[in-house]
């Protein structure tokens, strides 16, 4: 069965450094592979996703992540955090031969001022 | 605005009782999802509906059942709530699989 892991699931950055938020799935399909945002109280809103095509994928927010399929990562990473980047970030990949998606335990990240 | 509905956003039974929350969609979609979150447990799928008139089990399905009322409408009910059922809901929609989902702004539920 398909699986996603997110290692960390706390992450600090300093405002204007590098985000870079893993996420790692397990089938050997390319599945179709997507990263959330919740804000404190909210939904879960698309940042981006990646069928197919061009493996580098960029979303809203100044966000991007890039699909290796050797590694099975989809990592997430951001070139300069603002402190409003703080939030909850969940991977999530679809179940082959399904209508589901599975995703990770979420990773909180948070912006040092 | 277009989207996916939840209600209620609060909810608090107590052991035993019982209660459905609604969910509703306008984007037309097929499919619609019930998902329950958790801290450090991410999201976990309880039903899902792949399209009107079809129903099935996610991976936390035991304590709930579902209608899928019409294309629009998914609702979850809890018939004997427990502690162990306190959360956030989250419903969801998507028109294909490689889209995404929708998600609802969610209710949170407690259960004393």
């Amino acid at each position: 069965a398909q699986s996603v892991t997110q290692l960390g699931s706390h992450v600090s950055v300093s405002e204007g450094a590098l985000v870079l938020l893993r996420c790692n799935y397990s089938s050997s399909v390319p599945p179709y592979l997507f990263w959330y945002v919740q804000y404190p109280n909210q939904g879960l809103q698309l940042l981006l996703k990646y069928t197919t095509g061009a493996t580098l994928v960029k979303g809203i927010n100044g966000f991007e992540a890039e699909f290796k399929k050797s590694e099975t990562s989809f990592h997430l990473t951001k070139p300069s955090a603002h402190m409003s980047d703080a939030a909850e970030y969940f991977c999530a990949v679809s179940d082959p031969g399904t209508y589901k998606y599975i995703f990770g335990t979420g990773t909180r990240l948070k912006v040092l001022a | 605005n277009a989207g996916v509905t939840q209600t209620p956003k609060f909810q608090v039974l107590k052991t035993g009782q019982s209660m459905t929350l609604q969910c509703a969609q306008d984007m037309n979609h097929n499919s619609m999802y019930w998902y329950r979150q958790d801290p450090g447990m991410g999201l976990r799928l309880i039903y899902y509906s792949a399209s009107e008139g079809t129903t099935d089990k996610g991976e936390v399905p035991n304590g709930y059942n579902v209608s899928r009322l019409n294309k629009r409408e998914f609702s979850l009910r809890l018939e004997s709530a427990a502690p162990s059922q306190t959360s956030v809901y989250f419903c969801a929609s998507s028109e294909i699989v490689g889209n995404g989902y929708t998600f609802g702004s969610g209710t949170r539920l407690t259960v004393v």
